[in-house]
């Protein structure tokens, strides 16, 4: 069945380091990939797509690359501050107008000060 | 621009009684999505609707579940009767039609089940 799994420990970066967060799936192939960010008692929010004959994309202090080899997607957060604490969930979605998408259980960053 | 508003916030009712969730769209966006977040199973999509119609309600648990979008403008959620197993957040969320679109969603509600 397929699987989707993401860091389930927290992770905890120091403020100004750059975060990193793993998304890895199998028995799938996504043709996009999905990155959220999810605030206590809120709904996520959606930050970066990326498509499975794209490497990686950016925007502003994001980047999200995705490895349709190794079945993985990496998002990082550079220059990391304490306004980006929140649980970060990746989404795989398929091919055509088929709109579902599944979901991580996500990674909880902390960046601390 | 308003965003998707889901009602009420928070519900807590005993076990057998009828729960009915809220949820206004996006104006504009052509898919509904309802999910419920739980700490053990994460987001899980419940069921989806293109332009007012069911898509793909393969996530519902059981019959106890149903929902409905009358309109472009409205949708609900019913869980009759409700048990303890259903505390969870639900979320609903909307989006333009097609393939890789964004999904927009609102805060949940919170239900609780005693």
């Amino acid at each position: 069945s397929q699987k989707i799994e993401q860091n389930s420990e927290a992770l905890n970066i120091q403020e100004g380091k750059t975060a990193t967060l793993t998304c890895n799936y199998t028995n799938y192939s996504p043709a996009y990939l999905q990155w959220y960010r999810q605030d206590p008692g809120r709904g996520p929010v959606f930050l970066l797509l990326i498509r499975e004959n794209e490497k990686e994309k950016r925007k502003e202090r994001l980047k999200v690359t995705f490895d349709t080899t190794l079945k993985q997607s990496l998002f990082h957060i550079t220059a990391s501050q304490p306004a980006d604490s929140a649980t970060y969930l990746c989404a795989l979605g398929g091919s055509g107008g088929y709109q579902k998408v599944t979901f991580g259980t996500g990674t909880k960053l902390q960046v601390i000060p | 621009d308003a965003g998707v508003i889901q009602s009420p916030r928070h519900e807590v009712t005993e076990m057998g009684q009828e729960v009915t969730l809220r949820c206004k769209p996006i104006s504009g966006h052509n898919s509904l999505f309802w999910y419920r977040q739980t700490m053990m199973r994460g987001l899980e999509l419940l069921i989806y609707f293109n332009n007012n119609v069911p898509i793909d309600d393969s996530g519902m648990p059981e019959d106890r579940f149903s929902a409905k979008m009358p309109n472009a403008s409205f949708s609900t959620l019913k869980i009759q009767p409700s048990e303890p197993r259903d505390s969870a957040v639900y979320f609903c969320a909307s989006s333009l039609s097609g393939g890789n679109q964004p999904q927009h969603f609102g805060d949940g509600t919170r239900l609780s089940i005693l």
